[in-house]
């Protein structure tokens, strides 16, 4: 069962934009967290944002929450080829066991030189 | 250096046969996860497990097993009634505690001949 779903499920831009990426989800949870995965390799988690809080800054990265709406959405600033990766955005299982997480399917960031 | 590693990188099975992917962490998590993620899709949860010597089924555990005889260990065995083992396997840890930020390996990646 899919609990966030990202949009887009690709997009394209060129070095130096600005990339953003939504996600919705279904049910109520306690945090919501982004993750990158470079081709062929494992997840590195990149931000957490909890349930009470709106906006998170790490770096080039801006994350925001909207729980009435169960939405969220990651904002990658002065984008660089190096950015270029899937992005998944992860929420735990509602009535689930602690730490158990549900992942999207991705959106695949592709950034041009 | 602390992490979570995963071995082989490559792995190639006959059909019929049984293959164990190893799992192992230094980050003195109790929570371990098995993930399968087939091309151009989301992470779909295989098997975790919370504590030692227990486990729990996750979304597709069908043909699949584990074991969690030590903390730091984990491994996946992929079983001849895995009717599509082809995939890219990862694994990850987590504390239980606080935060449910998952670390992940670099992955396996399991082609049947």
């Amino acid at each position: 069962s899919q609990q966030g779903e990202e949009d887009p499920q690709a997009l394209s831009i060129q070095e130096g934009e600005n990339a953003t990426m939504n996600c919705s989800y279904k049910t109520s949870i306690n945090n919501l967290q982004w993750y990158r995965q470079n081709s062929g390799r494992g997840l590195v988690h990149l931000i957490l944002i909890r349930s009470n809080e709106r906006e998170k800054h790490s770096g080039r990265l801006r994350v925001t929450l909207d729980t009435s709406k169960k939405s969220s959405s990651l904002l990658i600033t002065a984008s660089r080829a190096a950015d270029t990766a899937s992005y998944f955005c992860a929420t735990g299982r509602y009535g689930g066991s602690q730490g158990n997480l549900i992942f999207g399917k991705g959106t695949k960031l592709s950034v041009k030189p | 250096d602390g992490g979570i590693t995963q071995s082989p990188k490559y792995l190639f099975r006959k059909e019929g046969q049984n293959v164990t992917l190893s799992c192992e962490q230094n980050l003195n998590h109790d929570a371990m996860y098995w993930y399968r993620q087939d091309p151009g899709q989301g992470l779909r949860l295989i098997y975790y497990s919370q504590i030692v010597n227990d486990f729990q089924k996750g979304d597709i555990a069908e043909g699949y097993s584990v074991s969690r005889e030590k903390k730091e260990s984990f491994p996946l065995t992929v079983t001849s009634a895995q009717k599509n083992p082809t995939a890219f396997y990862l694994c990850a840890s987590s504390r239980l505690a606080g935060s449910n930020e998952q670390f992940f390996g670099p992955g396996t990646r399991l082609t049947v001949l």
